[in-house]
């Protein structure tokens, strides 16, 4: 059955600690994206990768780093730097220019 | 640029009543356009999408029609139902790039 998985779904973080989400497909999509979701607000774009050991950021990436060492996985990592972490985090993959299929998401919460 | 609008809600109708929900654009080229839904607490999901002008996509009793002429891509059921209140998403993609509009916020009453 593909698609793709979050976890863990719900995480909660202390001031000052760095947080990394996962995020699997099994879709064999080469693009991967990370989009943050504040209450009652669309969809930011934190960073995106178009293909394995490589990746851009997108329009918040302060605060927050990827990695892509395999096809199949990209994690995100909430950092202490990023002052505001508490958001809705979706992961989201696709063929180049076409739709995204979009995981569970992943609730952070701070303490 | 490429950007995506669609109206603010919340849009509140009654059980069986006609949705439209307005989706305008603005792209360079030919971009795909698609409409997503996402309920409370979950991930986005396709609703249906468009890749051509004049091309109608469909899904659930769900329509929308990619009209280059007015760069448009409103979304309409004629009856909607209770299951149906979600956020609505308007998006485009063009060049390998994905943009989202705001999102509406449908609830449907009994």
């Amino acid at each position: 059955d593909g698609g793709i998985t979050q976890s863990p779904k719900y995480l909660f973080r202390k001031e000052g600690q760095n947080v990394t989400l996962s995020c699997e497909q099994n879709l064999n999509h080469d693009a991967m994206y990370w989009y943050r979701q504040d209450p009652g607000q669309g969809l930011r774009l934190i960073y995106y990768s178009q293909i394995v050991n490589d990746f851009q950021k997108g329009d918040i990436a302060e605060g927050y780093s990827v990695s892509r060492e395999k096809k199949e996985s990209f994690p995100l990592t909430v950092t202490s730097a990023q002052k505001n972490p508490t958001a809705f985090y979706l992961c989201a993959s696709s063929i180049l220019n076409d739709e995204q299929f979009f995981g569970p998401g992943t609730r952070l919460t701070v303490l | 640029g490429n950007s995506v609008t669609q109206m603010e809600g919340p849009v509140t109708l009654s059980e069986e009543a006609f949705l439209t929900i307005n989706c305008t654009y603005t792209a360079t080229g030919y971009p795909s356009l698609f409409w997503y839904v996402q309920y409370p607490g979950e991930g986005l999901q396709l609703l249906l999408k468009a890749t051509k002008a004049d091309d109608k996509g469909s899904n659930k009793g769900f329509e929308a029609t990619y009209r280059k002429e007015t760069t448009s891509f409103h979304l309409e059921k004629g009856s909607v139902q209770v299951s149906d209140s979600a956020v609505y998403f308007c998006a485009l993609s063009n060049f390998n790039k994905f943009y989202f509009g705001s999102g509406t916020k449908l609830n449907v009453k009994p």
